[in-house]
């Protein structure tokens, strides 16, 4: 099946610093990303959808400024966390459905391994 | 997009059937009904979904209620490896998924 990956798997970086992540689909193209944060023993929350060629849209209370997104070609998404802070040390895991068949009917979505940020 | 609600946790035994239940009364009529699960610290693995008929995969089967306000996640012989949290939502035509807080499943060897 298809194939998402993200690099870098996990990363610590200092407070304060910019933390790049990426996520690719490596067989198939995607115009449509998602990204989403999960916190120890808690559920996935959507952040924002990647648009290829266009902004990307965020959900409620996530601070766009904050959590850059860029989705520069049909297989690549990044997410940059600017001016992290430990409380945004999480597991960030991007997405990208299948294609809708013809007939318009939903297709399954691809997860990513996930990225795990740590920052002190 | 509709709210699902699934027990917190359930508890299977080795090669025994695990039926998984999922509400969803609020669901509209395009919705979909999809199922994910999730291992420690891996991303989550599509299960499977469906519109309206049952649904078969290799993986497990869909039994979709007739007012599609509920459905249920058969895994016909529970293993080990099928011990994660299992995520019912359902989505319309924007592919944007929901997770809530899914069902913790055990199994017992």
């Amino acid at each position: 099946g298809a194939v998402v990956s993200q690099h870098p798997s996990w990363v610590i970086c200092k407070s304060g610093t910019s933390v790049k992540i990426e996520c690719r689909s490596l067989d198939f193209q995607a115009t449509t990303m998602f990204w989403y944060r999960q916190f120890p023993k808690q559920s996935l929350m959507l952040m924002a959808t990647s648009n290829e060629g266009s902004k990307a849209t965020y959900e409620q209370g996530v601070e766009k400024d904050k959590f850059l997104i860029n989705h520069a070609s049909l297989t690549l998404s990044t997410l940059t966390v600017t001016s992290a802070h430990p409380e945004d040390s999480s597991f960030y895991i991007c997405s990208a459905p299948e294609r809708r068949t013809s007939s318009g009917k939903a297709g399954e979505q691809y997860f990513g391994p996930g990225t795990r940020l740590t920052v002190t | 997009d509709a709210k699902t609600t699934q027990p917190n946790s359930m508890e299977s035994n080795e090669e025994e059937p695990v039926h998984l239940p999922c509400n969803h009364s609020t669901i509209s009529g395009t919705d979909y009904i999809h199922w994910y699960r999730q291992l420690p610290s891996q991303g989550p693995e599509y299960v499977i979904h469906g519109l309206t008929s049952n649904v078969n995969n290799r993986m497990a089967s869909l039994a979709i209620a007739e007012d599609r306000k509920s459905s249920t996640l058969i895994l016909h012989r529970a293993t080990l490896r099928d011990a994660a949290v299992y995520y019912c939502m359902t989505g319309g035509a924007t592919n944007k998924l929901i997770f809530g807080t899914g069902t913790l499943l055990a199994v017992q060897p």
